[in-house]
C-alpha cells in the first residue's frame, strides 16, 4: 500500500461543476503538496502545507482551493475549470518543507479530465 | 539559473539490454541534492534515490546504478538487463540549498522496454 493515497483515482467535470480531490498520507509527514503535471509540460508545483499551514502558492488560480484540516489530510476544491486545467493531480509528502535533502514521496495521482 | 536538463525524450530497448538515462543540472549552489523518480502509467512518482553534492561515490541498487560527476553536472541512471516492468518516465530532479521542498524538475526520459 502507497503511503499517500489519493481518491477519485479518475473525476470527469464539467466546467460549472464543483469537486474535490482528496489525499491522505500514513507516512507521519508534517509537509503536504499539490502538484499539476499536464502533458508535455514539467511537473508544477501547485501549494505547499506545513503542519496545516499554507507555506507556498504558486500564483494558481482562485478556481483550485487547497484545504488541509490536519497534517494527514489535504483537499483540492476544484471549481468553473477550464478544459486546459485537465492534467494528472498529484499529492505529495514530507518530512518536513525545509531542510536538506528532503525527500517528497507522492501519491497515485488524480487524472482529471474537464468537458 | 537552476536548471534540470534530460535530453533523453524517449528511449526503446530490447529486453535484458542496459540501458543509460542522461541527466543534466545547472546549479550555483555549493550544496544541493538530486533525484530520481520513475513513473509508471499508474501515475505515482516513485522515489528511487536522493544525492548531496558532496557525495560523489556512485551508488548501486539491483540492477539500477547512479553515476554523479560534478566536473560535468550530470547525475545519469542506468538500468543493467532493463525488464518489461522498467516501461516508465523516468524524472530526474534538483533541490538548491534555498527552498528545499522546491524540486526542479527535468521534463522526464520515457523508457520503453519491449519483450
Amino acid at each position: 500500500e502507497t503511503g499517500v493515497t489519493q481518491t477519485p483515482r479518475h473525476l470527469v467535470m464539467g466546467m460549472t461543476n464543483k469537486k474535490s480531490l482528496k489525499c491522505e498520507q500514513h507516512l507521519g509527514h508534517n509537509a503536504m503538496y499539490w502538484y499539476k503535471q499536464s502533458a508535455k509540460k514539467p511537473l508544477e508545483l501547485m501549494f505547499v502545507y506545513s503542519l496545516e499551514e499554507r507555506v507556498e502558492n504558486n500564483s494558481v488560480p482562485s478556481r483550485f482551493s487547497p484545504e488541509c484540516p490536519n497534517s494527514s489530510h489535504l483537499f483540492l476544491h476544484l471549481h468553473t475549470l477550464q478544459p486546459e486545467d485537465s492534467a494528472l493531480y498529484l499529492c505529495a509528502s514530507s518530512q518536513d518543507y525545509r531542510g536538506p535533502g528532503n525527500t517528497i514521496y507522492f501519491g497515485e495521482g488524480s487524472w482529471l479530465t474537464v468537458v | 539559473a537552476q536548471k534540470v536538463t534530460q535530453a533523453q525524450t524517449e528511449i526503446s530497448v530490447v529486453e535484458k539490454e542496459d540501458v543509460t538515462l542522461d541527466c543534466v543540472y545547472e546549479t550555483r549552489d555549493t550544496t544541493y541534492y538530486l533525484f530520481w523518480y520513475k513513473q509508471p502509467p499508474s501515475g505515482e512518482l516513485v522515489f528511487l534515490i536522493r544525492r548531496n553534492s558532496f557525495d560523489e561515490q556512485n551508488e548501486i541498487s539491483g540492477r539500477y546504478s547512479w553515476n554523479f560527476q560534478k566536473s560535468t553536472s550530470s547525475f545519469n541512471f542506468t538500468i543493467t538487463a532493463s525488464q518489461v516492468v522498467d516501461s516508465a518516465v523516468y524524472f530526474c530532479a534538483l533541490t538548491p540549498t534555498s527552498g528545499t521542498y522546491k524540486y526542479i524538475f527535468g521534463t522526464g526520459t520515457r523508457l520503453k522496454v519491449l519483450a
